[in-house]
């Protein structure tokens, strides 16, 4: 079984600041693991991935998130806002592939504002 | 490459009535399509999943009958919602994952639901 935990809804920041989105997994396997971001009506564009090579991943737009197995996390982060980035972002695990479906577990997103 | 593209964008029925969403994996081969629900302000959640030419998989508490999933060919999934009632209204979003040995989920831009 697998599981994710993003571990706030909500995340304000403004422009020109750090961003942190903060995800947490559980998994009976080595999984593999995504953000996903969503801007509103609008579906889902990979941001990023982690499949078991380097743990620190480096994504579209400037985010990046390191894989930190002991604590079981896959953090979101970006040096600098931009109002562009205000949107809904989704930690999703999955297991293994060959693993049947491969399903994708999404945790309940969290959503960024960013002010000017 | 790998662009899933759903079709309506949006679309308005009466209760009651059926309606048909499309998804369309247009360059590449799907050999397997997801079909996800997402509620306002809440996470996806996967409804079934669809291999071409096979019945689909239901996911526990997804009705079938009230869903329907065709995957005829390679390119194209539908979904029709059957008799729908105002609780159907939500954002139903499908993905296609490729035959190519790739595990990768591409997702549509999402089809916005209301019943009337």
């Amino acid at each position: 079984a697998q599981s994710v935990t993003q571990l706030d809804s909500h995340v304000s920041v403004s422009e020109g600041t750090p961003v942190l989105l903060r995800c947490n997994y559980s998994s009976s396997y080595s999984p593999s693991l995504f953000w996903y971001v969503q801007h509103p009506n609008k579906g889902l564009q990979l941001l990023l991935k982690y499949t078991s090579a380097a743990t620190l991943v480096k994504g579209i737009n400037g985010f990046e998130a390191e894989f930190k197995k002991s604590e079981t996390s896959f953090h979101l982060t970006k040096p600098s806002a931009h109002m562009s980035d205000a949107a809904e972002y989704f930690c999703v695990v999955r297991a293994p592939p060959g693993g049947g479906y491969s399903t994708l577990t999404f945790g309940k997103g969290t959503m960024l504002l960013v002010s000017p | 490459g790998a662009v899933v593209s759903q079709h309506p964008s949006r679309v308005i029925c009466k209760s009651g009535t059926s309606v048909k969403i499309e998804c369309r994996s247009l360059d590449f081969q799907a050999t397997t399509m997801f079909w996800y629900r997402q509620f306002p302000k809440k996470s996806l959640m996967l409804m079934a999943t669809s291999n071409e030419g096979s019945k689909a998989t239901y996911e526990q508490g997804v009705e079938k009958d009230k869903f329907l999933i065709n995957h005829a060919s390679l390119t194209l999934s539908t979904l029709t919602v059957t008799s729908a009632h105002p609780e159907d209204s939500s954002f139903y979003i499908c993905s296609a994952r490729g035959g190519t040995g790739g595990d990768e989920q591409y997702f549509g831009p999402g089809t916005r639901l209301t019943v009337t």
